[in-house]
């Protein structure tokens, strides 16, 4: 079957980095998203990484190895803001996009 | 402001109700999908439409009944439903391939809605 694990829960301080992991086994691999959701919200694209490495973008990068199935988004320089749930998403070689549960990202002052 | 607008917001409903989703989006997309999400599972992709063609029914039971009327409206009704049914109802979009694959554009989400089964 196909599946996508990442961590249900992390908490870190503010103005510090943060790694949230998302490892996969999927039928094929067509891309790996990564999204915002804060409560109560609608989820919120952040990245796309198709090819291995490593994707910047502002304080969010998000790398790729395609070869251990892994994927991880990091944050730097963590804001209250940055609270939120922050959900993994593989695109199989159907184009059916591949769901993990989600990482609850804690804040603290 | 997500492009996507869904409402009702809240819903609360018994189980012998009818009641229906609304889902529009204002962002020139030519696929719309629902979406259910509960908590500390894995967004359950539920119906897909392509230039207002339904591509996808992932075993939903029939209490839970699509519509598309154009590419950018999207109703899910809802009738008989049970205890079980209540989570968060998200609807997307997305620009597709010709084809009506997915491809790397992302979704854009609305705030979905809320539902209670009674």
């Amino acid at each position: 079957g196909q599946n996508i694990d990442q961590p249900t829960e992390m908490t870190a301080t503010e103005g510090a980095i943060v790694q949230i992991n998302c490892t996969y086994q999927t039928s094929g691999f067509n891309g790996l998203f990564w999204y915002q959701q804060h409560a109560g919200e609608a989820p919120t694209f952040l990245s796309y990484n198709v090819l291995d490495g490593l994707e910047e973008k502002g304080r969010f990068s998000s790398f790729l190895s395609r070869s251990k199935g892994y994927s991880y988004l990091l944050l730097k320089e963590l804001q209250m803001k940055d609270s939120a749930s922050y959900l993994c998403a593989v695109m199989d070689s159907n184009y059916q996009l591949i769901w993990g549960a989600g990482t609850k990202l804690i804040i603290k002052p | 402001e997500t492009g996507v607008t869904q409402t009702p917001r809240h819903l609360v409903m018994g189980m012998t109700n009818k009641k229906s989703l609304k889902c529009e989006q204002h962002l020139g997309h030519n696929a719309m999908y629902w979406y259910k999400q509960s908590a500390k599972k894995p967004l359950e992709l539920m119906f897909v439409y392509n230039f207002k063609e339904q591509t996808e029914n992932n075993s939903v039971p029939s209490r839970f009944s699509p519509e598309c009327p154009n590419s950018s409206h999207l109703f899910l009704h809802l009738h008989t439903l049970q205890p079980e049914d209540s989570a968060l109802y998200l609807c997307a979009s997305s620009q597709t391939g010709v084809r009506g694959e997915e491809n790397s554009s992302p979704l854009h989400f609305g705030n979905g809605t809320r539902l209670t089964v009674t």
